[in-house]
């Protein structure tokens, strides 16, 4: 079973703060990570995915990812009330099919 | 619209009552899966199909089963539902290979009294 470890939360942090959001994984050779939204009651949705080392920017989102130590993080720039919800970090398994979720950081941002 | 449509959004049932959660998607994707959701434990996969006919156990596999006749359908049945078995229930789809994201359901509030 490939491990992919997040903080519960709750992470809170004040309208237009940066929200930083952290997850690990135990497989050295997983290739594309993927971060996802879920708000309550709702589906996950994709909102980043990376796959090189380095930093990749999307709006107000911004993923790193450091294979070398096995991290990979979400940054929320000027944070909004919308922005509470939950990330799911995900990591294909090592058949590549199947998507493994770490439990999820709930994220509150306050006004 | 490229969608995965699950149905229905809400189920109450009883202990034993067979019942089937449908799942489709119009994106012509191979691969499809069930994930169940629980508080505390994060979405955990069922079952997965990685084309018509090919169906594999995800990590909770027990108490369901599932089918793919067809490459956009992928129905989970629980053939005697258990209280245990109470949770929310997601279908996702995507392209196969592990750059491709993967596209979820509505979700399927499943309660078994």
């Amino acid at each position: 079973q490939k491990e992919v470890e997040q903080n519960s939360g709750p992470l809170s942090v004040p309208e237009g703060a940066i929200a930083s959001l952290n997850c690990t994984y135990s497989d050295r050779g997983s290739q594309s990570f993927f971060w996802y939204r879920q708000y309550s009651g709702k589906s996950p949705e994709l909102i980043m995915s990376i796959y090189s080392n380095g930093d990749k920017e999307d709006g107000r989102f911004t993923a790193q990812l450091n294979k070398a130590s096995q991290y990979v993080s979400l940054l929320i720039r000027d944070s909004q009330p919308s922005d509470s919800a939950t990330y799911l970090c995900a990591v294909p398994s090592g058949s590549g099919y199947a998507l493994n979720f770490g439990k999820g950081t709930s994220l509150l941002v306050t006004p | 619209e490229a969608q995965v449509t699950q149905n229905p959004r809400y189920l109450i049932t009883v202990t034993g009552k067979k019942l089937t959660v449908t799942c489709s998607q119009n994106m012509n994707h191979e691969y499809m899966s069930w994930y169940r959701q629980d508080p505390g434990l994060g979405l955990r996969q069922i079952y997965y199909s990685m084309n018509v006919e090919v169906t594999d156990k995800g990590d909770v596999p027990e108490g369901y089963k599932v089918s793919r006749k067809e490459k956009r359908n992928f129905p989970l049945i629980l053939e005697s539902p258990s209280p245990n078995q109470t949770s929310l229930y997601f279908c996702a789809s995507s392209l196969m290979g592990n750059e491709n994201q993967a596209f979820f359901g509505q979700g399927t509030r499943l309660t078994v009294v």
